[in-house]
């Protein structure tokens, strides 16, 4: 079974432009979570989709937004992107209960400039 | 909200060495996992463990979840085992709060 997929790998952006991270599931996971990774604030909760709906938000601003697709597959994007932006987006997805095991992709590293 | 506390910040250790890392947290939570962040950046998922003790080759890990901590024992160490280890709780549906880590470095 393949893991949890990330793309792209590397971003690099300039500030004032917007970003669309994706990631694919494994197969038959419904829950798809994201997390920003930065050394200051180090893992932070981003948001949780589940069935193409959001469950549950972390404390980020309106920029930070992401959607679920029917075959569970997830995007979030940024906009307007600030420097504080930089960070490692990892994503993660368990079959569906509340409280389950997460297993996390490779993460795509973004840099803002 | 919660907070989740892990020790030692940092542990050197030569290969063979045993060690344990602490994870502490101030509050009641549905369930904890640790985690394993390699080099690349990935977390590889070691333990779901709300409660007890389970074990995993040269890993294993304990819950005391009326004490509020979780304790991660690594035996025999190898310098794969290096990164960065991670403890989770969840508070509800799938988000997780992230302890500090602990990063180990284990050198031949």
């Amino acid at each position: 079974k393949a893991g949890v997929t990330q793309t792209p790998r590397y971003l690099i952006k300039t500030r004032g432009q917007q970003v669309t991270l994706s990631c694919s599931p494994i197969s038959g996971h419904r829950s798809v979570s994201w997390y920003q990774q930065t050394p200051g604030q180090g893992l932070q909760f981003l948001f949780e989709y589940f069935s193409e709906t959001q469950r549950n938000k972390g404390n980020f601003p309106g920029r930070f937004s992401g959607r679920q697709f029917s075959n569970s597959r997830s995007e979030m994007n940024v906009s307007t992107l600030e420097l504080g932006d930089s960070a490692l987006y990892l994503c993660a997805s368990s079959q569906a209960g509340a409280g389950e095991k997460l297993f996390f992709g490779s993460g795509t590293q973004l840099s803002v400039l | 909200g919660i907070q989740v506390e892990q020790s030692p910040p940092d542990l050197i250790l030569q290969e063979g060495a045993n060690s344990t890392l602490r994870c502490n947290f101030s509050d009641s939570v549905n369930n904890l996992q640790w985690f394993h962040q390699n080099p690349w950046g990935q977390l590889i998922n070691l333990f779901y463990i709300p409660s007890g003790t389970k074990q995993n080759g040269r890993l294993s890990a304990t819950t005391v979840a009326t004490e509020r901590y979780s304790l991660l024992y690594i035996s025999s160490s190898q310098t794969t085992d290096s990164g960065v280890y991670f403890c989770a709780v969840n508070t509800g549906f799938q988000k997780l709060v992230f302890g500090t880590g602990t990063r180990l470095l284990v050198s031949p």
